[in-house]
């Protein structure tokens, strides 16, 4: 139980456009879903918390224009990079949480591996 | 800031328990340590979380001193699949600051 998933794992794409990468949680109702990024050797930065229904909250420093999240339902979460340029070249992670078993745990999803050309 | 301190790296035989200890000397009385672990490449992995008491489950053993500002978890019997960076999170369990924010983890390497 208690399973993420996202899609696509990889992606490559032209400076400018945008990419959209999704979350979803499998098994159970994720009331709260998380994004985070990791660039190179470094650790997971939490980039903004999204509860199901309302808009995303996001950490300093992030774009919220740039850095689109949607969390329309109990089950997905969206995040789109617009206008992508080299430097969010990055592996995005989500994290689910919510229902009875895991209400206090986060799960997170296999990672998203973004390369902007 | 990451409010946990560990240490950079350590390693053990295969086989072996390994301990990996976790600072936590601010830790709040609303807030639980977790531990998660990232092998390359891939999406944190949840091993265990507790509040006060010590707590097992089929992966491992989270053992909380008594006044809660450290703990270490216990890999019974280390594999060489164990190696990857082990993160120390504590967090409170809910409301706005109920995130995990990631510090630089330790990293242990099982030798065979």
């Amino acid at each position: 139980g208690a399973v993420v998933s996202q899609h696509p794992s990889w992606v490559i794409c032209k400076s400018g456009t945008s990419v959209k990468i999704e979350c979803r949680s499998l098994d159970f109702q994720a009331t709260t879903m998380f994004w985070y990024r990791q660039f190179p050797k470094q650790s997971l930065m939490l980039m903004a918390t999204s509860n199901e229904g309302s808009k995303a909250t996001y950490e300093q420093g992030v774009e919220k224009d740039k850095f689109l999240i949607n969390h329309a339902s109990l089950t997905l979460s969206t995040l789109t990079v617009t206008s992508a340029h080299p430097e969010d070249s990055s592996f995005y992670i989500c994290s689910a949480r919510g229902g009875l078993l895991t209400r206090e745990t986060q799960y997170f999803g296999p990672g998203t591996r973004l390369l902007v050309l | 800031d990451a409010k946990t301190t560990q240490p950079p790296s350590m390693d053990c035989a295969e086989g072996r328990a390994a301990n990996l200890p976790c600072n936590h000397s601010t830790i709040s009385g609303n807030e639980y340590v977790y531990w998660y672990r990232q092998i390359h490449s891939q999406g944190p992995q949840y091993i265990i979380h507790g509040l006060k008491n010590n707590e097992t489950n089929e992966m491992a053993s989270l053992i909380i001193t008594e006044d809660r500002k450290s703990s270490t978890l216990i890999l019974p019997h280390a594999t060489l699949r164990d190696t990857a960076v082990y993160y120390c999170i504590v967090s409170p369990y809910t409301g706005a600051n109920s995130k995990l924010t990631f510090g630089k983890g330790i990293t242990l390497s099982v030798r065979p």
